[in-house]
Parts: structure tokens; C-alpha cells; sequence
């Protein structure tokens, strides 16, 4: 198993660009997360899902969608790129929610400028 | 409102030596509490986990100590390694499928 695979690693974007942020497990889990992390701070939960066609905002929704077609994949979408989106962005799953460790991929690198 | 958090910044520990890395929690209806380790440039990466109706439980060279009391949970690592530097979180099942993470607590081993 590979695990949770996210792509791109790094990447750059110019503000007021979208772009697109994959994750996909194959692991058959049905909860799936994205959450972005700071220099220096804990992980802020973004998005996640419970299963494929049901999404629900965390912490910090506000500037990304995400979507839930598949059990396997939940993209993360930035529609206009803000210099505060700068961050490291984590994708994580598991089979039960809150009871169980979720999984995380190597994360993607962004930076707004 | 409700958080988990880490009483120490960085932990500087000499090869060899035990670690203790901790962690205070608020919810005192939180059940469920996992530690990750965070290595540079790599996504967390689980070591262990404790669910509330335990007071201890060991793994590979590690031990979680839970006091539900004073709602205090600890990461104690035995004969660190250098390969153990890295960012220690805990982390709480914070209600609605979620779970709540602590900012990290950086642990540097000294050779």
C-alpha cells in the first residue's frame, strides 16, 4: 500500500491563481482530511469527509473547497490565491473518525507571492 | 473554548538519556489521545495511542502515561536516539469525527 499520496510537493503560485491540491489513499478509508500547518503551530483542519459525496468545514474553511467523489480521492481547491494561504498542506485518513490515528501524506509545500 | 496544548517549546536531551514530553488537555470528555512524531519536511507520522479507560501503555521504546485527574498526558521515550529528533504532538479526539492537535513540542538530541 502506498499509503496517502498527495501531489505536488511544492509548489508556487501568484496571487489571485487557482490551483488544485491532490490527495489519495488507498487504504479504503472512509474519513479523509486536509489541514494546513504554520512555522511553528499544530495542524488547523480545513476540510474533511466522511464518506464520498459528504464534505464538512473544520477550522480554517474560508478560501478552499473540496470535494469527495470517490472514496479514494478528496482534491483540495484554492479558487483565488491569497498570500495567507502560504503554508504546508497535509492530507490525512482513516476507517472511524475520532477513535482511530489518521494517516498522513508528506505534505505539499505552497507559497503565495 | 476546549484545546490541547504543550507545556515545553524544545526539549534538548543528551544519546542515550530518557525523554518526557508533555501534553495538557481541557476536555475532560476527550476519550481518545494519540502522539505523532513529525520529522523535517514529512507528514506526521503516528507512534502511539491510549484510550481513556487506560492509565499507561508502552510500545517500542516508548510509553503514554494518561492522568485523567489533572488531565495530563506524557511521551516518554527511552535511550534516545539522534533519529528521534523530531516535533512530538499530541493529539484529542475533539468531538465530530475530528481530532484536536497540540502546537508541538521540537526534541533535539544531542550526540
Amino acid at each position: 500500500n502506498a499509503g496517502v499520496t498527495q501531489t505536488p510537493k511544492f509548489r508556487i503560485l501568484k496571487i489571485g491563481q487557482s490551483m488544485t491540491l491532490q490527495c489519495t489513499q488507498d487504504m479504503n478509508h472512509n474519513y479523509m482530511y486536509w489541514y494546513r500547518q504554520d512555522p511553528g503551530m499544530g495542524l488547523k483542519l480545513i476540510y474533511y469527509s466522511v464518506g464520498a459525496g459528504i464534505t464538512d468545514k473544520g477550522e480554517v474553511p474560508n478560501g478552499y473547497n473540496v470535494s469527495r467523489s470517490t472514496t479514494e480521492d478528496f482534491p483540495l481547491r484554492l479558487e483565488l490565491a491569497a498570500p495567507s494561504q502560504t503554508s504546508v498542506y497535509f492530507c490525512a485518513s482513516n476507517l472511524q473518525g475520532d477513535s482511530q490515528p489518521q494517516h498522513f501524506g508528506d505534505g505539499t509545500r505552497l507559497s503565495i507571492l | 473554548g476546549e484545546s490541547v496544548g504543550l507545556h515545553l517549546p524544545t526539549l534538548s536531551v543528551q544519546e542515550g538519556d530518557n525523554s518526557i514530553i508533555n501534553c495538557a488537555y481541557s476536555n475532560s470528555a476527550s476519550d481518545y489521545f494519540i502522539w505523532y512524531k513529525q520529522e523535517s519536511g514529512k507528514g506526521p507520522q503516528f507512534i502511539i495511542d491510549i484510550r481513556s479507560n487506560m492509565d499507561k501503555r508502552q510500545g517500542q521504546r516508548v510509553t503514554v502515561l494518561l492522568n485523567k485527574t489533572v488531565k495530563h498526558l506524557s511521551l516518554q521515550i527511552a535511550a534516545t536516539q539522534p533519529g528521534d529528533s523530531a516535533v512530538y504532538f499530541c493529539a484529542e479526539n475533539g468531538g465530530n469525527n475530528r481530532l484536536a492537535f497540540g502546537k508541538g513540542n521540537q526534541v533535539v538530541v544531542i550526540p
